[in-house]
């Protein structure tokens, strides 16, 4: 079956380094990937989204990458800020053109001042 | 621009008894999504309207959840009755739509559902 792995550990890094987030999946092929971002007691927010023929996707200090042969995709956040604390969700497509995600346990990021 | 709508914010009831939730998407936005988000998780899909027609449903459990999408804007989702198990955050979403292009999916901000 499908399987998506991110980070089950909390990340915590220092402000101004570069967060790293994983994103992993198995028995999948999907089109596009997304990564959202969620704060406590609020709905995912839409970040970026590569699709696969696609390998980086940038947006600010948000960098993606895609490597359909690791079947990964890499999530950086550079010179991190405390405002940047929260989970980030990976979202992978399927069911062809209908715009179904199956989303990722999400990674919760802490960056200290 | 409005984002999308939900309500209730909090909810609590006991086993057994009924529930409803409410969501009014972003104008326009022809798909509707609604995700059940367990604690330490990410929100899973139960159903997903195109206008006022089901594309998925299959992982809503039709025993006990029915949802539905009359005139095809806004939505409301029951539960009935509802099980310890139950509780979550229930999530809605909208998107433009199915041939758009564009893959980007809204959120509301959750009815969190505390069954006791």
């Amino acid at each position: 079956s499908q399987k998506i792995e991110q980070n089950s550990e909390a990340l915590n890094i220092q402000e101004g380094k570069t967060a790293t987030l994983t994103c992993n999946y198995t028995n999948y092929s999907p089109a596009y990937l997304q990564w959202y971002r969620q704060d406590p007691g609020r709905g995912p927010v839409f970040l970026l989204l590569i699709r696969e023929n696609e390998k980086e996707k940038r947006k600010e200090r948000l960098k993606v990458t895609f490597d359909t042969t690791l079947k990964q995709s890499l999530f950086h956040i550079t010179a991190s800020q405390p405002a940047d604390s929260a989970t980030y969700l990976c979202a992978l497509s399927y069911g062809g053109a209908t715009n179904k995600l199956i989303f990722g346990t999400g990674t919760l990021l802490a960056v200290q001042p | 621009e409005a984002g999308v709508a939900q309500s209730p914010r909090y909810k609590i009831i006991e086993k057994r008894q009924s529930v409803a939730f409410w969501c009014n998407p972003i104008s326009g936005h022809a798909t509707l999504y609604w995700y059940q988000q367990i604690l330490g998780q990410g929100p899973k899909l139960l159903i997903q309207f195109q206008n006022n027609g089901v594309v998925d449903d299959s992982q809503l459990p039709k025993d006990r959840f029915s949802a539905e999408r009359l005139k095809g804007v806004d939505s409301t989702l029951k539960i009935q009755p509802a099980k310890l198990e139950d509780s979550a955050v229930y999530l809605c979403a909208s998107s433009l739509g199915s041939g758009t292009g564009d893959y980007t999916q809204y959120f509301g901000p959750g009815t969190r559902l505390t069954v006791l």
